[in-house]
């Protein structure tokens, strides 16, 4: 069974909307964190943003924020006003915590289109 | 304060020849995590090493294919007798220590092409 699934392979945006990615996310341990990576077109991975399980609050970054929705088990990206340069690919990804599996589990990816 | 380094960044192979990756960790990171990326995919995680041991390898195919993280220097991933399937993208990350909201920071990466 898929552990992280991102529903949309590809995206188009007008510029300076915001824009929501999908991620769920499918564990039974207690204690996971869930993270997001920007992988642009020369490759390199971009840590975006970091969201623990037992944190009470979405976590954001800047123009980055992260819709934790615990039951549902998803943890949707959200850009606002969106800009060319974030363009890329989008992952979501999952450690789980039991001690030794520090891991990371890593969806398909959404590319992210950034139209003028 | 340099970030996780990895050579070459390019890698080219014939068939049946051998493949070394390297990985230097960020200064003070003492935890190494192995990843690769096949074309179109996300990445998939091949082996968890701290310094000289190997603490989760559930990810590394059985055969040809190896890593260390030695006392000195840095983490090798080793790729014997390539072949065309072996070529990706492959992915270093280091962290300080492990759980908690320490983020995997990753490598530029290297990418193989097997001819």
């Amino acid at each position: 069974a898929q552990k992280i699934t991102q529903t949309q392979p590809g995206m188009f945006v007008q510029e300076k909307e915001a824009v929501t990615l999908d991620c769920t996310y499918d564990t039974s341990d207690p204690s996971y964190g869930l993270f997001w990576y920007k992988q642009p077109s020369s490759g390199e991975m971009i840590f975006l943003i970091y969201q623990g399980s037992y944190d009470q609050q979405n976590a954001t970054e800047g123009r980055y924020s992260l819709n934790f929705q615990k039951a549902r088990k998803s943890a949707n990206l959200v850009i606002s006003a969106s800009q060319l340069g974030d363009s890329a690919m989008y992952f979501c990804a999952m450690r789980e915590g039991w001690k030794g599996a520090q891991k990371l589990v890593f969806g398909q990816g959404t590319r992210l289109t950034i139209n003028p | 304060n340099a970030g996780v380094m990895q050579n070459p960044r390019h890698l080219v192979r014939r068939r049946g020849q051998e493949a070394r990756l390297r990985c230097s960790p960020m200064k003070g990171h003492s935890h190494v995590y192995w990843y690769r990326q096949l074309p179109e995919e996300g990445l998939k995680f091949m082996v968890y090493l701290q310094k000289e041991n190997i603490i989760d390898e559930s990810g590394m195919p059985k055969e040809r294919f190896s890593a260390e993280f030695p006392k000195e220097g840095p983490s090798i991933l080793r790729i014997q007798q390539v072949v065309r399937g072996d070529s990706a993208a492959y992915f270093c990350a280091s962290s300080p220590s492990q759980g908690g909201s320490n983020e995997q920071y990753f490598g530029p990466g290297t990418r193989l092409t097997v001819t």
